[in-house]
């Protein structure tokens, strides 16, 4: 149980175009998603925290101009990376929690993630 | 500032036992999480302790003592699959997870 699927896995763009991402969770309901980007070598950083049917929460320093987030339903969450650039190429990874398995901080913190997308912008 | 330290890199044998360790300082606690992240993979996870305590869970076991904001992931009889980066993660009073950089283990046969 708890999957996740993130599709596409892998993409390439030209510089100037939008790509969007899309984060499934495949046996749950996810009212709780999350937006990831990890650099080579690097932790994750949160980008932001996506909850069906209301704006995303964007964490300092991420343009929600610029990485839309739009959680229409409590199975699918899509990140939109708009007028993409090379400095955006990196790895985009979402996770989603499974409500009522637990205590809040448990539930927020046992996160179910996809395989990731790697984006790369020429 | 809410920080997460953790070792870069450790090496260990096949069949050894490692432990990884991280502390922590951030704003409020809510428990400790720990994830395994293969290569150009996502992160699965491991553990969660909110409790001081050891909580074993087949081969990893996990250990936190709250006032010295400290953890650790013991993995035993290493197999080559567990070569992998091990996230730290601390929940504070927000609810928001906090991330260490992550321990990349090497296993060596």
């Amino acid at each position: 149980g708890a999957v996740v699927s993130q599709h596409p896995s892998w993409v390439i763009c030209k510089s100037g175009t939008s790509v969007k991402i899309e984060c499934r969770s495949l046996d749950f309901q996810a009212t709780t998603m999350f937006w990831y980007r990890q650099f080579p070598k690097q932790s994750l950083m949160l980008m932001a925290t996506s909850n069906e049917g209301s704006k995303a929460t964007y964490e300092q320093g991420v343009e929600k101009d610029k990485f839309l987030i739009n959680h229409a339903s409590l199975t699918l969450s899509t990140l939109t990376v708009t007028s993409a650039h090379p400095e955006d190429s990196s790895f985009y990874i979402c996770s989603a929690t499974d409500p009522g398995t637990g205590t809040l901080a448990g539930e927020l913190g046992e996160q179910y993630f996809g395989p990731g997308t790697r984006l790369t912008v020429t | 500032g809410q920080n997460i330290d953790q070792p870069t890199e450790m090496t260990a044998t096949e069949g050894a036992i490692v432990q990884i360790n991280c502390t922590y300082q951030t704003s409020g606690f809510n428990g400790l999480f720990w994830y395994q992240q293969h290569a150009g993979e996502a992160p699965t996870f491991l553990s969660y302790n909110v409790l001081d305590g050891l909580e074993e869970k087949g081969r990893f076991s996990s250990f936190l003592s709250r006032s010295k904001g400290y953890s650790y992931l013991l993995l035993k009889e290493l197999q080559m699959k567990d070569s992998a980066s091990y996230l730290c993660a601390v929940m504070d009073s927000n609810y928001q997870l906090i991330w260490g950089a992550g321990t990349k283990l090497i296993i060596k046969p």
